[in-house]
């Protein structure tokens, strides 16, 4: 079955650095995909960023990149230039093997910005 | 991507009440699902809305506890029954035409007194 694993409960990071969120996954499927998600204190969950396991090239959404090592299965997200704004709990996930679309996730990372 | 409308935002319910979360989606998806986040808790699906038919449950969820409709292909609703405080959690409704989006309603938040 896929796993999604997040070491860091908490990290914190200065405004205006770049900060890297860790995901490493468990999957026994050829061909899969990796979301990363934003989710401040209201509660919504805020699609960032996607990864597909045959993509050529690692994914990059405006300050948002992915670092997709395959052969270590992680799926490691850079946020670059940190903003107070990005303050939030990020989750990782993936798809079941049962090729629906539901999606397994972490257990989060909180990001706290210091200004 | 599509939007999901959702709501309510939120609500502060009494025990042994039921309270219905409705999702609007602007345009058709193939696939909808509900997911319920605990308190400091990650994301667990509870289950898929098949359009037309009895939704499909997770190991855990019951029909009786939460009932599920879909009558379309742009709208679910879901039912929390018979409440107690453990249900007090965070409701997401989800949706998906491919296997490269998932996206999501702004999210209920539940508690129940």
């Amino acid at each position: 079955a896929q796993k999604i694993t997040q070491t860091q409960p908490g990290m914190f990071v200065q405004e205006k650095e770049a900060v890297t969120l860790d995901c490493t996954y468990d999957t026994s499927d050829q061909s899969y995909g990796l979301f990363w998600y934003k989710q401040p204190s209201s509660g919504e969950m805020i699609f960032l960023i996607y990864q597909g396991s045959y993509d050529e090239q690692n994914a990059t959404e405006g300050r948002y990149s992915l670092n997709f090592q395959k052969a270590r299965k992680s799926a490691n997200l850079v946020i670059s230039a940190s903003q107070l704004g990005d303050s939030a709990m990020y989750f990782c996930a993936t798809r079941r093997a049962d090729s629906s679309y539901k999606l397994i996730f972490g257990s989060g990372t909180r990001l706290l910005v210091r200004p | 991507s599509a939007v999901i409308s959702q709501k309510p935002s939120r609500d502060i319910c009494q025990r042994g009440t039921s309270l219905t979360i409705q999702c609007q989606v602007d345009s058709q998806v193939t696939m909808m699902f509900w997911y319920r986040q605990q308190p400091g808790q990650s994301l667990t699906l509870i289950a898929t809305a098949n359009q037309g038919s009895e939704a499909t449950y997770e190991s855990g969820f019951v029909i009786d506890k939460f009932p599920i409709s879909r009558p379309n292909l742009t709208f679910s609703t879901l039912t929390v029954s018979n409440m107690s405080p453990e249900d007090s959690s965070i409701y997401l409704c989800s949706g998906s035409s491919g296997p490269r989006e998932a996206f999501f309603g702004q999210g209920t938040r539940l508690t129940v007194v």
